[in-house]
């Protein structure tokens, strides 16, 4: 079975600071991690995925298979950084999808 | 372009009620899903089709629940004698397929159902 955890349901943070939201996910094969941010009254939208190693609004994550973790790190919060934001581990066979996302972090900047 | 839509965004359902619930992905995309949020929850996912194969099912609560996607692009999801633990909101989203680089999905706005 798949599992995404985040273990924190609110992050709060102060402009400025350093931010990292954390994600675990349980799979045993090979994953493909995705990072999901959802603004104030706003749709849920792609932040990133791991395949593309970029970096989008200052944010990144690195995959670390050895930990199984996908953290979500910026160095320098900003106060429109405030918003929910779900990791998700997609696994795939046989044309099959599988999506399962983690619960929700919540990040607020605190200006 | 156009995004995914869904609709209507808000139902209001009496207990017993059937809805259906509307999503309209973005043209050409392969891969439509179903999920489930409950407030304070992740999405849940429910199913997911490729073109207009249902072919992941597994996460309909009940039996209840019945989505299709006849010709491959718009998609329904209808609930059966809606219960009050039905509520939640219902989020539509598309890709363009499954393999890497396709997988990105993109969501509609949801469909909030409140069963009373």
């Amino acid at each position: 079975a798949q599992r995404v955890t985040q273990p924190e349901k609110l992050l709060s943070v102060f402009k400025g600071a350093p931010v990292e939201l954390k994600c675990n996910y349980s799979y045993s094969g090979s994953p493909e991690l995705f990072w999901y941010v959802q603004y104030s009254r706003q749709r849920l939208q792609l932040l990133l995925r791991h395949i593309s190693r970029e970096s989008i609004k200052g944010f990144t994550a690195d995959l670390n298979k050895g930990e199984t973790s996908f953290h979500l790190k910026k160095p320098f919060a900003q106060e429109e950084d405030s918003a929910m934001y779900y990791c998700a581990l997609y696994t795939t066979g046989g044309g099959y999808q599988k999506v399962t996302f983690g619960i929700g972090t919540k990040l607020q900047v605190i200006p | 372009g156009a995004g995914v839509s869904q609709s209507p965004r808000y139902k209001v359902a009496k207990r017993g009620q059937d809805v259906a619930l509307r999503c309209d992905p973005i043209s050409g995309h392969v891969s439509l899903f179903w999920y489930q949020q409950a407030l304070g929850q992740g999405p849940e996912f429910l199913t997911y089709f490729q073109n207009e194969a249902q072919l992941d099912k597994s996460g309909l609560p009940s039996d209840r629940f019945f989505a299709e996607r006849p010709e491959g692009s718009v998609s329904t999801l209808k609930i059966q004698r809606t219960q009050q633990e039905d509520s939640a909101v219902y989020l539509c989203a598309s890709s363009l397929g499954s393999g890497r680089g396709r997988q990105t999905q993109y969501f509609g706005p949801g469909t909030r159902l409140l069963v009373l």
